[in-house]
């Protein structure tokens, strides 16, 4: 089953306002989850590290105050896109970081990501 | 440097033949791989991993192969089936570091 919830898996808003998606550690602690973007037929580029009580670092050329992300709890990251304009539509995912290993023994475990369209 | 690709390759491959997906890599203080499938619509899914120590891995159907010298990972898939379509991304985290960093992908569409 799933190790990392993520949640909505899809949004359409409409251009200005603002769209948050939650990502959940489900039985394990997180102290450390990544936001990754995807745009079509494109990799996975890494935005931000998300830390549980501290700032996230941002992966350069990723503006800290448009993509908000908050780890407040050891289960629980969110990310914020602050006025969303639609460049920001895309699919973001999360990932969150088990160090125990408890599934495949991988130290990573990815959420099923938000596809985000902006009109 | 990061590998960071653009535009997908495509593997077309003919149910039941084995499938090799190659991956280049550019940070030489990478110490652990991995190798995910994304179906659409999907996050990532972890197949198989290989620490730098070792230069193959085997599971069930899939191989995974290294090779530090030229910095060069492939994925191997025995005995392809239709439900192996996807995309794959092999992905490198570089020694006591916390960043996965993806490759550039490859699609793999099996034939029936």
């Amino acid at each position: 089953g799933a190790v990392v919830s993520q949640h909505p898996s899809r949004v359409i808003c409409k251009s200005g306002t603002s769209v948050k998606i939650e990502c959940r550690s489900l039985d394990f602690q997180a102290t450390t989850m990544f936001w990754y973007r995807q745009f079509p037929k494109q990799s996975l580029m890494l935005m931000a590290t998300s830390n549980e009580g501290s700032k996230a670092t941002y992966e350069q050329g990723v503006e800290k105050d448009k993509f908000l992300i908050n780890h407040a709890s050891l289960t629980l990251s969110t990310l914020t896109v602050t006025s969303a304009h639609p460049e920001d539509s895309s699919f973001y995912i999360c990932s969150a970081r088990d160090l125990q290993g408890r599934v495949n023994n991988s130290p990573l475990h990815f959420g099923n990501g938000t596809r985000l369209t902006v009109t | 440097g990061e590998s960071v690709g653009l535009h997908l390759p495509t593997l077309s491959v003919q149910e039941g033949d084995n499938s090799i997906i190659n991956c280049a890599y550019s940070n030489s203080a990478s110490d652990y791989f991995i190798w995910y499938k994304q179906e659409s619509g999907k996050g990532p899914q972890f197949i198989i991993d290989i620490r730098s120590n070792m230069d193959k891995r085997q599971g069930q159907r899939v191989t995974v192969l290294l090779n530090k010298t030229v910095k060069h990972l492939s994925l191997q898939i025995a005995a392809t089936q239709p439900g192996d379509s996807a995309v794959y991304f092999c992905a490198e985290i570089p020694n006591a570091g916390n960043m996965l960093t993806f490759g550039g992908g490859t699609r793999l569409m099996v034939k029936p």
